[in-house]
């Protein structure tokens, strides 16, 4: 039920660009990006609900593809703080959301 | 400032111990989620709650309970624990219906059963 993220890992030079892919074999209503740095709680950085829309924060952006079940999330001009693992969550219609296996991005200088 | 606070930051126990994991949010949400977090598997989802005295098993339920007598209160229980549960453990919540709010997270416990 855990949506598959990839890539596993992924290292960046800052001002590198990135993208992280989430697929889901469910439906979705939703889809949540978060970002966890070491030994802290996870962040909320958007939602995307069912619709195709594409959002952004920053220079983070995400889009969501209802038909295919997927989601990336795009990281532009990559800065060091954007540093951590990257988590997808997907919420299918009955409100339990499921996390991926998470994406460890490093940013070096 | 919102917030979910979990009791422990750090645990150890011993095999076939009662272990109390507690959860407080301060936001007066409906939900509230147990994960455990493992390298390479990410936040598998325990156990979930909508309502008070209300829970939901969710994908790895098995050797856990849970407790939720007040709004605000969510508890973790593992009624005899074993070290194949030496995890990181994470409380979440968030408003009933979905809100473009997310999930808040506490910063976690570290539970080691030896």
């Amino acid at each position: 039920q855990q949506p598959v993220q990839s890539p596993q890992a992924v290292i960046l030079r800052e001002g590198e660009d990135a993208v992280i892919n989430c697929s889901s074999s469910k439906a979705l209503y939703s889809v949540h990006w978060y970002r966890q740095k070491h030994g802290e709680a996870p962040i909320f950085l958007m939602i995307l609900l069912k619709g195709g829309e594409q959002k952004g924060h920053d220079k983070i952006s995400a889009s969501f593809n209802e038909k295919k079940q997927q989601s990336s999330l795009y990281l532009t001009a990559s800065q060091l703080s954007y540093s951590g693992t990257y988590f997808c969550g997907t919420e299918p219609d009955n409100n339990d959301m499921r996390f991926g296996a998470g994406t460890r991005l490093t940013v070096k200088p | 400032d919102v917030k979910v606070t979990q009791s422990s930051r750090y645990l150890v126990k011993r095999t076939g111990e009662k272990v109390f994991l507690e959860c407080v949010q301060d936001m007066d949400h409906e939900n509230m989620f147990w994960y455990r977090q493992d390298p390479g598997l990410g936040l598998r989802l325990i156990y979930f709650s909508y309502d008070v005295k209300m829970k939901e098993k969710g994908d790895i339920p098995e050797g856990y309970s849970v407790s939720r007598e007040k709004k605000e209160r969510f508890s973790l229980i593992l009624e005899s624990a074993s070290t194949n549960q030496t995890s990181m453990y994470l409380c979440a919540s968030s408003f009933l219906p979905r809100t473009e709010d997310g999930y808040t997270f506490g910063s976690g416990t570290r539970l080691t059963v030896v």
